[in-house]
């Protein structure tokens, strides 16, 4: 089982659309979980930290279930721009808390 | 968001070349520096760990004699890809993280597209 798994889509959606992300990951000791965006051929860019109390930042909104081991992302109004890759990014536990990558969400937003 | 800086962006070298990718943190002291390869569509994959002052920790399957990592201040990392072949084309990423505390945020280089021909 790989540490973080996240379905790789593409997810494709219309523009206004809603759309939903999950991310399950292996280790029940981690601490921190991010969320980041990367687009074609550039690299990751933090989107939103993911807090135990769910936290939300305009459109988006990150929750964490610790139970599940899963932290999920929801895009409100999807924009044209929105269209990337979201990375499901896990600090493992470890000497020095590694981040580590789920291979990433595609989402196409279209007109 | 803190800033890190990775020279060159792109490069092209031919096979059995060396090449040295820097990874700059430019406005924090980055204790802890990451190494990540991403092939075309697929997940970045941690390549080593090193924090300054200390030998790099690889993950398995990453060979230490043909990366060279080097952290030698708390702003600059080097990846030093030796006698690079054709299967080490990709794309390198470094990331940084400050003192404030292990299991805070990354930031990521502009990341390194390496072509060998």
């Amino acid at each position: 089982r790989k540490e973080v798994e996240q379905d790789p889509g593409p997810f494709n959606v219309p523009e206004g659309a809603t759309v939903a992300f999950n991310c399950t990951y292996s280790n029940s000791a981690s601490q921190s979980f991010f969320w980041y965006r990367q687009d074609c051929r550039k690299e990751p860019k933090l989107l939103m930290s993911v807090y135990s109390s769910g936290n939300e930042d305009g459109r988006f909104t990150a929750q964490l279930n610790r139970a599940s081991q899963y932290i999920s992302l929801l895009i409100r109004d999807s924009k044209l721009s929105d269209s990337a890759t979201y990375l499901c990014v896990v600090n493992m536990k470890g000497g020095s808390y590694i981040p580590t990558f789920g291979r990433g969400t595609s989402l196409i937003v279209h007109p | 968001g803190a800033v890190v800086s990775q020279h060159p962006s792109w490069v092209i070298c031919k096979s059995g070349t060396s090449v040295k990718i820097e990874c700059r943190s430019l406005d924090f002291q980055a204790t802890t520096m990451f190494w990540y390869r991403q092939f075309p569509k697929q997940s970045l994959m941690l390549m080593a760990t090193s924090n300054e002052g200390s030998k790099a920790t690889y993950e398995q399957g990453v060979e230490k004699d043909k990366f060279l990592i080097n952290h030698a201040s708390l702003t600059l990392s080097t990846l030093t890809v030796t006698s690079a072949h054709p299967e080490d084309s990709s794309f390198y990423i470094c990331s940084a993280r400050g003192p404030e505390g292990l299991n805070t945020e990354a930031f990521f280089g502009q990341g390194t597209r390496l072509t060998v021909v």
